[in-house]
Formats: C-alpha cells, structure tokens, sequence
C-alpha cells in the first residue's frame, strides 16, 4: 500500500516567522511531488511541483526534495495570516498512476 | 476562462438511494478526475477518464461509478448508499495527457450527506 504521511497539526507559527511543512512517502519509485494548499471550506489549489532532488523556489515558498530519504519539505517564509490553512502533500508513483494524498497538515499563523 | 463547475453542491440522501454527481471541466481540459474527501481519510482518488474512457481507478467498491460524455462533462454514481460515503465529492482536471504530472484543477465541491 503506498502512502504519503503528514503530521495532521495544528502547526501554530508567529506571523513573520518561517513555518515549515513535512512529508514522507512510502514508494521509493516515487517521480512527481506536489504541495496543495486548502483554506477551510474551499477545494485544494496547487501551490508548488517538484520532480528534482533539491529546492525550488516560487515568492516566500521553497519546496525541498530528497529522494534518497523520501521526504519533501514545504518552507513558508515571512508567514502571513492568509497562510492558515490546511497543506496538502500529494505524490505521484509515475507518469500515468494515480495521486496519492497525505492527510493534510493544519497551519496556524498566530498574528 | 471558466473555472471547473460542479452540480448540485449539497445533496441530502439516504441510505440506499442512489446519486448523480456533475463534473464540468475548463474549456480544453480533457480529463476529469474525482475524489472522495473525509475528515478520517483524507482526499482519496476514486478514477480518471479520458476521451470517454476510464485510464485509472482507485480502490473503492463497484457502487462508485463514473462516465465521461464527448464534451468532456463527467459524472459519478453512487448507488446503494450508505452512511458512510457521506463527504466533500471534488473533481478536477487537467488538459490530460499526462494528467498526474499537471496541474490539477479542482472544483468546488459536492458535499453529500448521507442519513
């Protein structure tokens, strides 16, 4: 059974300070990694992709890949009250199988 | 661009009925994709369509079902119901030729419940 793991939080963090999102995954095989964002109420929108080892920045986001320990980090720099939500960690086994969900991590941005 | 649409977004039912999901995707999105989402499991991918046809499914009973018209419009079937497939029903889609390495593209949401 393959499966993407997430501490389900809450994770509070002060406004400003960096808050910092873990995931591991279970098939080493794994290619393609994605990090969803959900506000309460609303549908997952997509945040970030990563198919390479190592970091890839977009604005105050940095996902961090490391294959080897199949783990894949979201960093959220400068964190804004706007950033509370639940984060969703997704990866992809190939390039035609299905994407398998983690269960979200609840963020909290304490202004 | 229209986003992906969604109809109806709440549903009451109970249990043994049965119920049509409606699924419209963004004009030039070819694939649609649902998913089951409850507080417990999580998102879960129930399956794929392509062109009319099926590519992918995930591992829930034969009461969940689906079918894509030529238009790309997709909907879910769910017969017998039971308490238990109260939830958040989303899909999502992509231009699909490689629908899990794309962005995919949710929509709003049928919340179901189930009494």
């Amino acid at each position: 059974q393959k499966e993407v793991e997430q501490n389900s939080g809450p994770l509070s963090v002060p406004e400003g300070a960096i808050a910092s999102l873990n995931c591991t995954y279970s098939d080493r095989g794994s290619q393609s990694f994605f990090w969803y964002r959900q506000y309460s109420g609303k549908s997952p929108e997509l945040i970030m992709s990563i198919y390479s080892n190592g970091d890839k920045e977009d604005g105050r986001f940095t996902a961090q890949l490391n294959k080897a320990s199949q783990y894949v980090s979201l960093l959220i720099r400068d964190s804004q009250p706007s950033d509370s939500a639940t984060y969703l960690c997704a990866v992809s086994p190939n390039r035609d199988d299905k994407i398998i969900f983690g269960k979200g991590t609840r963020l909290h941005i304490l202004p | 661009k229209a986003g992906v649409t969604q109809t109806p977004r709440y549903l009451i039912k109970t249990r043994g009925q049965q119920v049509t999901l409606s699924c419209s995707p963004i004009s030039g999105h070819r694939s649609v994709s649902w998913y089951q989402q409850t507080p417990g499991q999580g998102l879960q991918f129930l399956f794929e369509y392509f062109s009319e046809t099926q590519r992918n499914k995930g591992n829930f009973p034969g009461r969940f079902s689906g079918r894509q018209f030529s238009n790309s419009r997709s909907e879910m079937n769910v017969s017998t119901l039971e308490l238990g497939d109260s939830a958040l029903y989303l899909c999502a889609t992509t231009p699909g030729t490689s629908p899990f390495q794309e962005t995919q593209y949710f929509g709003p949401g049928t919340r179901l419940l189930v009494l």
